[in-house]
């Protein structure tokens, strides 16, 4: 079945310590990226990769690592977490770079709190 | 800054009722989307539209977009239960390839 994989569903955890959000997608698609969902401020994106090696930042991106090492993966990392990135975290990808044309694949998100 | 808004943020309306939400955007576009997400679950697409004056019609849901006004709008006619859901749209500008959503419509359609 074609889908985008978001691990894990929920997670807890504490300021500081460092963290990861994985991503991967059976469709072969060039496009991935990151977004986090807030009440009242929709999705914004952290990261995006048109391709393997090729990251760009989003609006948010500070407090966020991101890498494409293969095509199908593209992981999220919080180095150092603190509270305000509680949130709501998506993964998504499309299968061409230009993406005109080309809808979202989202994962089934991750639900993060950081005490 | 780029700006995605949508209007209205909420919105309750009757079954067999008509109704629209707006999409307005602050950048030039060709490239604007509609996503459905359901409570507690991931987005799925809706519709996609790539140029002025496009419409897309899909069961109960049409979606247009005017790209001179920056606009774009999602007519439901004859709202049904199944409706109920919150509704986004997003916006590419032309001269990137970054996603820019709206801050969603939640919908909720009453017997």
């Amino acid at each position: 079945e074609a889908q985008v994989t978001q691990n894990p569903r929920y997670l807890i955890t504490v300021t500081g310590k460092k963290l990861t959000v994985t991503c991967s997608q059976n469709m072969n698609h060039e496009y991935m990226s990151w977004y986090r969902q807030d009440p009242g401020l929709g999705l914004r994106q952290i990261y995006y990769s048109m391709n393997v090696e090729v990251t760009d930042k989003g609006d948010v991106p500070e407090g966020y690592k991101v890498s494409r090492k293969e095509k199908r993966n593209f992981p999220l990392i919080l180095e150092s977490p603190s509270p305000n990135q509680t949130s709501l975290y998506f993964c998504a990808s499309s299968l061409r770079a230009s993406i005109v044309n080309e809808k979202l694949f989202f994962g089934s998100g991750t639900q993060l709190s950081v005490l | 800054e780029l700006k995605v808004e949508q209007n209205p943020l909420f919105l309750s309306m009757q079954e067999g009722k008509n109704y629209t939400i707006y999409c307005n955007y602050s950048t030039t576009s060709d490239r604007l989307y509609w996503y459905r997400q359901d409570p507690g679950k991931s987005l799925e697409s809706l519709f996609v539209l790539l140029s002025n004056g496009a419409v897309k019609q899909e069961g109960r849901l049409m979606a247009s977009l005017d790209t001179k006004a920056r606009l774009s709008t999602l007519h439901i006619t004859a709202a049904v239960h199944d409706l109920s859901a919150t509704y986004f749209c997003a916006v590419v500008p032309n001269t990137g390839n970054q996603f820019y959503f709206g801050t969603g419509t939640s919908l909720t359609v009453i017997p």
